[in-house]
């Protein structure tokens, strides 16, 4: 069974500029999260999908952070404009309907300059 | 927010020997898990508990969820060079909204 997917591996752009990011889930799982994680910190949750509804978005900075899930699969996050402390990476995980278990993608490290 | 305390930060073993770190937390979890990342991927699922006073094993690791469901533990037995990492403990609170609170790890270094 494939696991999750997440493109770019590795991004580094100026401050100010625009960037996306997207994630694949584990097929068949109906819960998609996004997580950013800083240097020397665990990951700290951005929002949470159920299908194509956002159920958690309580921690996005929504000034500057969007995401969709359209189809309910596949999802893009999105960022812009960013600033420096935007570094960091940002790791999509999924979860299979009634599981407790979250499986984590290899995530994408961002470096804005 | 909620937070975890994970402790210790980092951790200078010998080969072989035993590991333990903890998490607490302010809040109540209904979840436990545990995760190890590698340098420059994502975190891999050892361990997840699911009710309070849990003891559950995972090879040489174990793990256990605490009776007053805000703290667990994991075990290391018999160290060896793969081990070496960043153990991270999380918290999920259960219900529609189920994104899970992560402590800030624990850095596991293995001196041959």
């Amino acid at each position: 069974e494939a696991g999750v997917a997440q493109s770019p591996r590795y991004k580094i752009i100026e401050k100010r500029q625009s960037v996306a990011f997207w994630c694949n889930p584990i097929s068949g799982h109906a819960t998609l999260y996004w997580y950013q994680q800083i240097l020397g910190q665990g990951p700290k949750l951005l929002i949470q999908f159920q299908n194509n509804g956002v159920v958690d978005d309580s921690q996005l900075p929504k000034d500057r952070f969007s995401a969709e899930r359209l189809k309910g699969v596949d999802s893009t996050l999105k960022i812009q404009p960013a600033k420096l402390e935007d570094s960091a990476v940002y790791l999509c995980a999924s979860k299979g309907w009634g599981a407790y278990e979250q499986y984590f993608g290899p995530g994408t490290r961002l470096t804005v300059t | 927010g909620q937070q975890l305390n994970q402790s210790p930060q980092s951790m200078f073993i010998q080969e072989g020997e035993d590991v333990s770190m903890n998490c607490t937390s302010s809040s109540i979890f209904n979840t436990w898990l545990w995760y190890k990342q590698d340098p420059g991927e994502g975190p891999v699922l050892l361990i997840a508990l699911y009710k309070a006073g849990e003891l559950t094993s995972n090879g040489r690791l174990t793990a256990q969820f605490g009776i007053t469901r805000k703290d667990s533990f994991l075990n290391i037995s018999a160290s060896i060079p793969s081990d070496v990492g960043i153990y991270f403990c999380a918290g999920q609170s259960g219900g529609g909204a189920d994104g899970l609170t992560f402590g800030k790890g624990t850095h596991l270094i293995i001196q041959p």
